[in-house]
């Protein structure tokens, strides 16, 4: 079975430029997250999907970030413009999404952003 | 307010010297807990779910164990290859107020076995 698939795995931008990064879930998992990891912390929650309807994005800078999930498959998170402060690990990662019952996220291998 | 704590953030080992990661936490009711492993560069991997207290699930030179408050990762003999930073991240049960699964994650602990 196909992990979660994520590129690019680096990138390197002047800060207020734009980045997009890509996820593509395990096939068949309805929820989807993204989440932010900043060097030495735990992943911080931005969005989480369920389908292509977004459930939770309290936590989503919605004036630089943006994030969709049009066809409930994979998924595309926007920066626009980019802060020095951005420069995190940006992790995606999928569940099945039953919900009410234990869900094991499992996770891609991230994108690695340096904002100069 | 729900939340995750882990401890200590920092662990060095001897190859051999045998510890414990502790990982507490405050949640309205416990639907799973998780750990997973991050090497440097990599997303986390998946190590064990528990549920229950008293739970206890191994994998190699790791154990898991579970109460009504905290989760223990008991590392026996480690080698220089179980260096990483190891998470903890926490399901409640449902919240009426939302129809979707909810997680917390801890701050990790990096953890360097010395040969």
């Amino acid at each position: 079975e196909a992990g979660v698939a994520q590129s690019p795995r680096y990138k390197i931008i002047e800060k207020r430029q734009s980045v997009a990064f890509w996820c593509n879930p395990i096939s068949g998992h309805a929820t989807l997250y993204w989440y932010q990891q900043i060097l030495g912390q735990g992943p911080k929650l931005l969005i989480q999907f369920q389908n292509n309807g977004v459930v939770d994005d309290s936590q989503l800078p919605k004036d630089r970030f943006s994030a969709e999930r049009l066809k409930g498959v994979d998924s595309t998170l926007k920066i626009q413009p980019a802060k020095l402060e951005d420069s995190a690990v940006y992790l995606c990662a999928s569940s099945r999404g039953d919900y009410g019952t234990q869900e094991t996220q499992y996770f891609g291998p991230g994108t690695r952003l340096l904002v100069l | 307010e729900d939340q995750v704590t882990q401890s200590p953030e920092a662990l060095r080992l001897q190859e051999g010297e045998s510890s414990s990661l502790n990982c507490s936490y405050t949640v309205s009711g416990l639907r799973g807990l998780f750990w997973y492993r991050q090497d440097p560069g990599k997303g986390p991997e998946f190590l064990f779910t528990l549920y229950s207290a008293g739970e206890e699930k191994e994998k190699e030179r790791l154990k898991a164990t579970l109460t009504k408050k905290e989760s223990f990762l008991h590392i026996t003999a480690p080698k220089p290859e179980d260096s990483a930073t190891y998470l903890c991240a926490v399901q409640p049960h449902p919240d009426p107020i939302y129809n979707f699964n909810k997680f917390y994650f801890g701050s990790g602990t990096k953890l360097n076995v010395k040969p």
